[in-house]
């Protein structure tokens, strides 16, 4: 069975420039959660998507934004990029409701802003 | 507020035994996790307490104390593939799911 997948694996963006990163999640999972990870920290939590709704957000600015939709799957935009927002996006998938169950990480995409 | 605090780096000797422990103060407590994580790959799960106690899984270990916001990892028989960050995560009850407040991580080095 697959795993997370997210693409792209690695990007690099220039400031002021917008990105689009996506996410599969495990078949049969309907919760997707984005995490930024910055280099040397732990992940930090950014949205929650349920059944097509936010269910959480984090401590980010509205230049982050996501949606999810009708098979799961998910995208994080980010806008006006900033040097600050160059670090490693994972995206976790869950079945909500299960409780002591993981959340399963994807390999994250490695974003670069120059 | 949330707050997690984990050791920045151990370092221990192949065959050894290293504990990490975890102190958290957060807002809501849905169980605590513990994840591994090699070098420019994905966290995976390691271990789960939602109550206090010891859970043993193989050569790993986890213990919660949730009156004294407290965990440990317990890792035994150190191999060289267990250098890797290992991060202590509280789930977040405020949200639906599979939230977490993550601690910096602590880096684990396993020498020969």
């Amino acid at each position: 069975d697959a795993g997370v997948t997210q693409s792209p694996t690695h990007l690099i963006k220039t400031r002021g420039q917008h990105v689009t990163l996506r996410c599969s999640p495990i078949s049969g999972h309907k919760s997707v959660s984005w995490y930024q990870q910055v280099l040397g920290q732990g992940p930090q939590f950014i949205f929650q998507y349920y059944e097509k709704e936010e269910r959480g957000r984090g401590n980010f600015p509205d230049r982050f934004s996501a949606r999810q939709f009708p098979n799961y799957s998910s995208e994080l935009n980010v806008n006006a990029l900033l040097l600050g927002d160059s670090a490693l996006y994972l995206c976790a998938s869950s079945s909500p409701g299960t409780t002591g169950t993981e959340a399963f990480f994807g390999q994250g995409t490695r974003l670069t802003v120059v | 507020g949330q707050n997690i605090d984990q050791p920045t780096e151990m370092t221990a000797t192949e065959g050894a035994i290293v504990q990490i422990n975890c102190t958290y103060q957060t807002s809501g407590f849905n169980g605590l996790f513990w994840y591994q994580q090699h070098a420019g790959e994905a966290p995976t799960f390691l271990s789960y307490n939602v109550l206090d106690g010891l859970e043993e899984k193989g050569r790993f270990s986890s213990f919660l104390s949730r009156s004294k916001g407290y965990s440990y990892l317990l890792l035994k028989e150190l191999q060289m593939k267990d250098s890797a960050s290992y991060l202590c995560a509280v789930r977040d009850e405020r949200y639906y799911g599979q939230n977490f407040v993550f601690g910096p991580g602590t880096r684990l080095s396993v020498l020969p």
